[in-house]
C-alpha cells in the first residue's frame, strides 16, 4: 500500500541555516509528491510538488526533488528565515488522483 | 475569489450522537476531499467527491458518509460518534477533476470535541 514517513520534530534552527525534513514514501504506480505547509494560526497550504521520478519542485527557496531510486522527497533549503517558522508535511496523491496520504508533520522553529 | 469555507469552526458532541459538517468550495472548483487530523498529526483521508459521487475513500468505516451538492459544496456526516472522532476535520477542493498533480486549496477545519 501507499505510505509516507517524514522526519520527526520539532526542529529548531538559527536564522540563516541549512534545512533538510526528510520523507519518504511507499507507493503503488506512479504518485505525485507534495510538501504542504501550516503557517500559525492558518490553513494547510501548498508548497511545491513534483508529478514524476527526478523532477525537482521549487517555490520560496524551498526545493525538493522526487528521487525514484531512494523512495524519498526531502525538503531543503540553503538558508532559513525567521518567517519559515511553520509546520510542514510531506503528501503523496496516488496516481489516480483518489487517495492521498500525508506524513506526521514537521514543527520547524526558526530563533533570530 | 473565496477560498474554502467550512462550518461551524468549532462543535462539541456527545458520544453516540451524530454530526454534519459542511464545506464550501473555492469557486470553480469540482472535487472535494476530506480529511481528519488528529492533534499532532498528519490529516488522514476520509474521502473525495467528484460530480456528486464518492470518488476515492481512505480507511474509515462506513459511519462515514459524505454528500456533494450540484453547487460542488459537500457535506461530512458521522453516525454513532466515539471518543476517538474528536478530532480536525478538513476540507479541500481542486478545480479540476481527480488527477494525480491536482494542488489541494484546504479550509481552515471544523474542530469537532466527542464527550
Amino acid at each position: 500500500g501507499n505510505s509516507v514517513t517524514q522526519m520527526e520534530g520539532p526542529v529548531t534552527l538559527s536564522e540563516e541555516a541549512f534545512l533538510t525534513i526528510n520523507c519518504t514514501y511507499t507507493a503503488t504506480g506512479y504518485p505525485s509528491l507534495f510538501w504542504y505547509v501550516q503557517y500559525p494560526g492558518e490553513g494547510l497550504q501548498l508548497l511545491l510538488k513534483a508529478t514524476k521520478a527526478d523532477d525537482k519542485g521549487s517555490n520560496k527557496g524551498f526545493e525538493a526533488t522526487y528521487r525514484k531510486e531512494t523512495t524519498s522527497f526531502h525538503l531543503e533549503k540553503g538558508s532559513v528565515q525567521v518567517s519559515d517558522s511553520a509546520v510542514y508535511f510531506c503528501a503523496l496523491s496516488s496516481n489516480t488522483g483518489n487517495q492521498f496520504y500525508f506524513g506526521t508533520g514537521t514543527s520547524l522553529t526558526v530563533i533570530p | 475569489e473565496t477560498g474554502v469555507t467550512q462550518s461551524p469552526t468549532h462543535l462539541i458532541k456527545t458520544r453516540g450522537q451524530q454530526v454534519t459538517l459542511r464545506c464550501s468550495s473555492q469557486s470553480g472548483h469540482n472535487t472535494v476531499s476530506w480529511y481528519q487530523q488528529a492533534l499532532g498529526q498528519g490529516p488522514q483521508f476520509i474521502f473525495q467527491y467528484y460530480r456528486e459521487e464518492e470518488n476515492g475513500r481512505g480507511n474509515f468505516p462506513p459511519r462515514f458518509s459524505g454528500l456533494q451538492f450540484p453547487n460542488y459544496s459537500s457535506e461530512l456526516n458521522v453516525n454513532a460518534l466515539e471518543l476517538d472522532d474528536s478530532a480536525l476535520y478538513l476540507c479541500a477542493s481542486t478545480p479540476r477533476a481527480p488527477g494525480s498533480y491536482n494542488e489541494q486549496f484546504f479550509g481552515p477545519g471544523t474542530r469537532l470535541t466527542v464527550l
